[in-house]
């Protein structure tokens, strides 16, 4: 059973607050690990994926960082804005598997 | 990307009955993914379905509770049947994959009552 780990469950942050989320997965069989933005009432939006040990990305005020040996991922906003306000998933996939293992999501809440 | 167009939104069913979701894709995808994410739970793969071929279940998902068709590749169906109360979700389909992660459809959000 693959376990994918996310914290905070939930984060309440005033607006211009940076905040970040943790993703952890298993360390071993590792091919992705994605990052998603879902919010209410619209379909998950791929942010990230990330492959290699060490990567970071950045989409503007988003960025991502990677540790494959030790099973974790941070996503990290700069400056939050009420539209940042979402539910950001992690998803891992092992091997050369495309199946996606996902995590319960990190609720975040940006208040003007 | 591709764009998917899913329907139906949102629905509230009687337990016992079946309730069919239906996925449009604008572009021919070679394998389709459904989805459900009960609440409180994670997003969770009930099954992949490839055009000409039956759909492979994951595990604790069986065909007669969710029939899958794949009748070309633009389209594709899933059924929940039998409902029952613990069936309320939201069901998502999915394609796409590698560098650019995946695409989802906005979502079905099914009551059971």
């Amino acid at each position: 059973i693959l376990n994918v780990e996310q914290s905070p469950q939930s984060l309440h942050v005033q607006e211009g607050d940076s905040t970040n989320f943790t993703c952890s997965f298993p360390s071993s069989n590792f091919y992705a690990l994605h990052w998603y933005r879902w919010e209410t009432a619209k379909s998950p939006e791929a942010l990230f994926v990330m492959t290699l040990n060490g990567d970071e990305k950045k989409k503007g005020r988003i960025s991502a960082t990677l540790n494959t040996k030790e099973g974790y991922s941070y996503l990290y906003i700069k400056g939050s804005q009420p539209e940042d306000s979402a539910t950001y998933l992690c998803a891992y996939s092992g091997g050369s598997n495309y199946k996606l293992t996902f995590g319960k999501g990190t609720l975040l809440t940006v208040n003007p | 990307s591709a764009v998917i167009s899913q329907k139906p939104s949102r629905d509230i069913c009687q337990r016992g009955t079946s309730l069919t979701i239906q996925c449009q894709v604008d572009s021919q995808v070679t394998m389709m993914f459904w989805y459900r994410q009960q609440p409180g739970q994670s997003l969770t793969l009930i099954a992949t379905a490839n055009q000409g071929s039956e759909a492979t279940y994951e595990s604790g998902f069986v065909i007669d509770k969710f029939p899958i068709s794949r009748p070309n590749l633009t389209f594709s169906t899933l059924t929940v049947s039998n409902m029952s109360p613990e069936d309320s979700s939201i069901y998502l389909c999915s394609v796409g994959a590698g560098n650019y992660g995946y695409t989802f459809g906005s979502g079905t959000r099914l009551t059971v009552v």
